[in-house]
């Protein structure tokens, strides 16, 4: 089946650093990528939209400047958190959709990112 | 207005029972999908069943089965023969349109089977 690969796993860092969080679909290309937020025992929050060669689209309340999206290729997505803060701390989760495929296909998700900042 | 309404947080089911989680959804378009996610405490999010919004039967996938019912904007997940592994967060998840839109997620119902 289709496999979404998200790395790091997990991530400790001090506040004021930058994290970059790569988002990877390894046997399919994916046009549009998806990045979430969840926290603890929560539903998932859409962030951002990830369209390949153009500029992401965020929803509403999702600071452009702090979570930097780039889709440089039809397999990779990539989230920056800049200047990271402990309220950021959070599981990231980022899913795709084949380029080509019926609208029952399932989003495939990649396995998260826990990011604790210290 | 909240799209998808999951209205249990928890739920407990005794093991090999069988086990009913509710949604139901709000779209104006005709053409939509309704997905279910199982999430176990490790967090990766598991594909578990579809169902159309033009498809005439309910879905099912093994232990998963979908009750559709189109008109009381209802797609409720049962799971049969409940397992000690079934215990996870599960999540409705709907998409309007064609693939490639987003899903909206519904708040979630955490399911606990008990021994």
């Amino acid at each position: 089946g289709a496999v979404v690969s998200q790395h790091p796993s997990w991530v400790i860092c001090k506040s004021g650093t930058s994290v970059k969080i790569e988002c990877r679909s390894l046997d399919f290309q994916a046009t549009t990528m998806f990045w979430y937020r969840q926290f603890p025992k929560q539903s998932l929050m859409l962030m951002a939209t990830s369209n390949e060669g153009s500029k992401a689209t965020y929803e509403q309340g999702v600071e452009k400047d702090k979570f930097l999206i780039n889709h440089a290729s039809l397999t990779l997505s990539t989230l920056t958190v800049t200047s990271a803060h402990p309220e950021d701390s959070s599981f990231y989760i980022c899913s795709a959709d084949r380029l080509q495929g019926p609208s029952n296909q399932p989003q495939h998700f990649g396995d998260g990112t826990r990011l604790s900042i210290l | 207005a909240q799209k998808i309404t999951q209205t249990q947080p928890g739920m407990f089911v005794q093991e090999k029972e069988a086990v009913t989680l509710d949604c139901t959804y709000d779209t104006s378009d005709p053409s939509y999908g309704l997905f279910w996610y199982k999430q176990p405490s490790s967090g990766e999010m598991i594909f578990l069943i579809y169902q159309g919004s033009y498809d005439q039967q309910n879905a099912t996938e093994g232990r998963y089965s979908l009750n559709f019912q189109k008109a009381r904007k209802s797609a409720n997940l049962v799971i049969s023969a409940s397992q000690l592994g079934d215990s996870a967060m599960y999540f409705c998840a709907m998409r309007e349109g064609e693939y490639g839109n987003k899903l909206v997620f519904g708040a979630g119902t955490i399911l606990r089977v008990k021994s």
